[in-house]
């Protein structure tokens, strides 16, 4: 595919549950990115990957959150024992390695809690 | 601490017009400032960005201002048009950080016809 994806692009869980949110990158970009969106808020960091290195970690909000990336492709954000306060949409983005700044978001999963 | 303030909330301009969105950062190693437009629905798209070396950068009817001193920077949409109609956010990074992004809280335009 030409953009990055994601998927489930629509999630409903019940408060407690685990969920795994998926991300295709754009095939060659060395960079990727997991950002949260609540509803009329801007974009909140969680987390980077950039090839080999290990990740940056440091906007997960707790240690429910945790993500994993195989080598340059796939990632997934998981998220344990899901709260309210979890419902957003979580966006995933990847950049071109030496083009860093610019990332290429996808749709996003928009993630609801009840 | 929100590091990054954007203004206005949402903005409404007839077409043909100007639109204006402010945004005002605190820290000073910020040296990336990228603005985003989202469409419903859709994720973020990169519109135009600049770095604190120069004071202005135009790309077609979107133009950003940077003022160093003052900590502030703004997108202008000049001859505003319907389609130009979605959420815009600014955003900063800094010390070559450039996809680990700090966002506005987003400005909603709707451009009238």
């Amino acid at each position: 595919g030409a953009g990055v994806s994601q998927s489930p692009s629509n999630k409903v869980t019940e408060k407690g549950k685990d969920v795994e949110l998926r991300c295709d990158p754009i095939s060659g970009h060395t960079a990727l990115y997991w950002y949260r969106q609540r509803l009329g808020q801007g974009l909140e960091f969680l987390i980077y990957f950039q090839g080999n290195s290990a990740p940056d970690k440091s906007g997960l909000p707790s240690d429910r959150f945790s993500a994993e990336r195989t080598g340059e492709s796939v990632s997934t954000l998981t998220i344990q024992r899901t709260q309210q306060e979890d419902s957003a949409v979580y966006l995933c983005a990847s950049s071109f390695q030496g083009l860093g700044e610019k990332l290429f978001f996808g749709s996003g999963t928009q993630l609801s809690v009840l | 601490q929100q590091q990054v303030k954007q203004s206005p909330q949402s903005l409404i301009v007839q077409k043909g017009g100007i639109s204006i969105i402010n945004c005002a950062y605190e820290n000073t190693a910020f040296d990336y400032f990228p603005w985003y437009q989202q469409f419903p629905g859709k994720g973020p798209a990169l519109l135009i960005a600049i770095r604190p070396d120069v004071s202005e950068k135009k790309e077609g009817r979107f133009t950003i201002s940077f003022n160093k001193s003052a900590k502030q920077f703004s997108l202008h949409i000049m001859d505003s048009q319907p389609g130009d109609s979605a959420t815009y956010f600014c955003a900063a990074s800094k010390n070559n950080q450039g996809g680990k992004l700090i966002f506005g809280q987003g400005t909603e335009l709707s451009v009238k016809p």
